[in-house]
């Protein structure tokens, strides 16, 4: 089971409130990720979380804020956003892969942001 | 030079045909490769991972990976409509944390 589940899956916000996406993952990965995708962009890696402590953070505005409450979830706390924030939100989790000695990712089915 | 490079397409071939995607990458550190299917409007989806020189084979799909000439390869045999999709490749860099390199990706268009 690779399943990563996030919610909710639309979430329409105005550049003065305050909303949080939410992932899970069952799988026992000691890593999570919050990723930021553009239409026909790849992702942009935003946020890595290892052993529930945040370890990347890739120069994100304060206005986006993280936290992993357990090594099961993890939250993506937005306040203020602006218009150009608009995008499909991205959770990963992985796990440590013993042939290649690196970490295989997979993805949730992601939270499309509209900022009005 | 970008990190991980694909042809962005679109890459146009008939329903039964062998589709070939490439990719190359600039770090010889190198260390795990993937290739993401990604739908229009959904997730990337992890449809093969390699690691060692040579092929690896899962029904349909064959990843390629050089290590010499820096470059990984999906081919997919006996193409079907429903493989429309952008596919991602990805790199996982050593010493580079649990961190992915993505390229651009390439569309690909199966016709009926």
């Amino acid at each position: 089971d690779t399943e990563v589940t996030q919610t909710p899956k639309h979430l329409v916000m105005g550049m003065t409130n305050k909303k949080s996406l939410k992932c899970e993952q069952h799988m026992g990965h000691r890593a999570m990720y919050w990723y930021k995708q553009k239409a026909k962009k790849p992702p942009e890696l935003m946020f890595v979380y290892s052993y529930e402590k945040l370890s990347i953070n890739e120069s994100v505005p304060s206005r986006f804020s993280p936290e992993c409450p357990n090594s099961s979830l993890l939250n993506l706390h937005l306040h203020a956003l602006q218009p150009e924030d608009s995008a499909l939100y991205l959770c990963a989790s992985s796990q440590f892969n013993r042939g290649s000695g690196g970490e295989t990712q997979y993805f949730g089915p992601g939270t499309r942001l509209l900022v009005l | 030079q970008k990190e991980v490079e694909q042809n962005s397409g679109p890459l146009s071939v008939p329903e039964g045909a062998i589709a070939s995607l490439n990719c190359t990458y600039s770090d010889r550190v190198s260390q795990s490769f993937f290739w993401y299917r990604q739908y229009s409007g959904k997730s990337p989806e992890l449809i093969m991972s390699i690691y060692s020189n040579g092929d690896k084979e899962d029904g349909r799909f064959t990843a390629q990976l050089n290590k010499a000439s820096q470059y990984v390869s999906l081919l997919i045999r006996d193409s079907q409509p429903s493989d429309s999709a952008t596919y991602l490749c990805a790199v996982n860099i050593r010493n580079a944390g649990n961190m992915l390199t993505f390229g651009g990706g390439t569309r690909l268009m199966v016709k009926p």
